[in-house]
């Protein structure tokens, strides 16, 4: 049974830091890309980031470059984003999502960021 | 970036009766492979989003085929041939062919 499963949220700081994890399991992990997406409460999922089954290539919303970093470790079946520079408007659940025949098959329970002072 | 314009943004419905949404992208999400890069989700309340269909018509596993996807290029649709209490949801359209990934703003199906 494919699972993923967030953690890492939290209460944070504007202008503050936060790494997100997202374990895998039940698949090939480095088989596939894998993806961030965030929904703010009471609106729409916005994608984030993607990256590449290598981790060779990396893909970011304008709104988080140089801010949030993607990265994954194959061999821990995990998918990280590391966050930094936190605002208000970044608050929001993240959620973690597997890609495969164009679109997001499975998707995890989500982590909740609140980024307040 | 492309737009994705879903309507409408709520639809009411009586159970047993069908429903459709419309969501109209702002670029052709045809790939050159023929497939049409557009997914559809519900989302539950306090649940992340389900898929129901992808690459446009094609059903996800488990979901039931009173759902269908159709259409191609900019305009698309997603039918419920007939409501049950249980499809009370919000659904997105979503677009993974050109970066960014985008979604569309959402409808929320509600029972009259």
């Amino acid at each position: 049974e494919v699972q993923l499963v967030e953690s890492g949220g939290g209460l944070v700081q504007p202008g503050g830091s936060l790494r997100l994890s997202c374990a895998a399991s039940g698949f090939t992990f480095n088989n596939y890309w894998m993806h961030w997406v965030r929904q703010a409460p009471g609106k729409g999922p916005e994608w984030v980031a993607n990256i590449k089954p290598d981790g060779a290539e990396k893909n970011y919303v304008d709104s988080v470059k140089g801010r949030f970093t993607i990265s994954r470790d194959n061999a821990k079946n995990s998918l990280y984003l590391q966050m930094s520079s936190l605002r208000v408007d970044d608050t929001a659940v993240y959620f973690c999502g597997r890609a495969q025949s164009g679109a997001l098959d499975y998707w995890g329970q989500g982590t909740l960021v609140t980024v307040s002072s | 970036d492309v737009v994705l314009t879903q309507s409408p943004l709520s639809l009411p419905v009586t159970p047993g009766e069908p429903a459709s949404i419309s969501c109209r992208s702002s670029q052709s999400l045809l790939h050159n492979n023929g497939y049409n890069y557009l997914a559809w989700y519900l989302q539950k309340p306090g649940q992340s989003p389900q898929l129901l269909i992808y690459l446009g018509s094609y059903r996800a596993s488990g979901v039931p085929d009173r759902f269908s996807g159709s259409g191609s290029g900019t305009d698309f649709t997603l039918k419920i041939s007939r409501v049950e209490a249980e499809d009370v949801a919000v659904y997105y359209c979503m677009q993974p062919l050109l970066s960014p990934v985008t979604f569309g703003g959402g409808t929320k199906v509600e029972i009259k």
